[in-house]
């Protein structure tokens, strides 16, 4: 069955560094979409990618998908404070029978 | 807009007792699906119904049933609880499914003693 691979699973940066998480799949995805989920919290949507070598930009966050659309990656630039938390990528169901995959997510938390 | 609102927010039980958590869409919004989350197995996705009707589910016991209501409202009910089903159980609603944003509530605490 269709797999989802996040990756790493826990990231510890200094505040002002840069992050980056990825996410592979063992098959082709229609789409991709992003979630944050603070500690505590739950998850939000971020974004979702639809086409081939997407790439989409939310003030210091680069969301990537790429060109065989088997994975994706989530990058932030000069991380703060509230960047802490957890990120997962989802992947929708490859067939009317299976049913949407969350990655792991990676926890990120920062050093002030 | 009111968020999805789920109820109750904490919940303590016991071995062998049941279970009903409650989850109210955002207006408008046909589609609810569940997730159980733990710190070990993350998010799993339990099912989702669409107009009444359960459209998916996902690898879970028989004693993990649900259900939706013509207001779209759902609930979900587990059964004969084990010590394995403590988790933060996670309501999303969508305005027509799972290739579209969810929109996550805040969660019911379950913890079986």
């Amino acid at each position: 069955g269709q797999q989802v691979m996040q990756i790493p699973q826990y990231q510890h940066v200094q505040e002002g560094e840069d992050f980056t998480t990825y996410c592979n799949s063992s098959t082709t995805l229609s789409n991709i979409q992003w979630y944050k989920q603070r500690p505590g919290g739950h998850p939000v949507f971020l974004i979702q990618l639809v086409k081939s070598g997407e790439v989409k930009k939310q003030k210091r966050l680069t969301f990537q998908f790429g060109e065989a659309k088997k994975n994706s990656s989530l990058h932030i630039t000069a991380t703060q404070t509230t960047d802490v938390g957890t990120y997962f990528c989802a992947a929708p169901p490859y067939s009317s029978a299976s049913k949407i995959i969350f990655g792991s997510g990676t926890r990120l938390s920062i050093r002030p | 807009k009111a968020g999805v609102t789920q109820t109750p927010r904490y919940l303590i039980k016991t071995r062998g007792q049941q279970v009903t958590l409650s989850c109210s869409p955002i207006s408008g919004h046909r589609s609810v699906s569940w997730y159980q989350q733990t710190p070990g197995q993350g998010l799993q996705f339990l099912f989702e119904y669409f107009s009444e009707t359960q459209r998916n589910k996902g690898n879970f016991p028989g004693r993990f049933s649900g259900r939706q209501f013509s207001n779209s409202r759902s609930e979900m009910n587990v059964s004969t609880l084990e010590l394995g089903d403590s988790a933060l159980y996670l309501c999303a609603s969508s305005l027509t499914g799972e290739y579209n944003e969810q929109f996550f509530g805040p969660g019911t605490r379950l913890t079986v003693l």
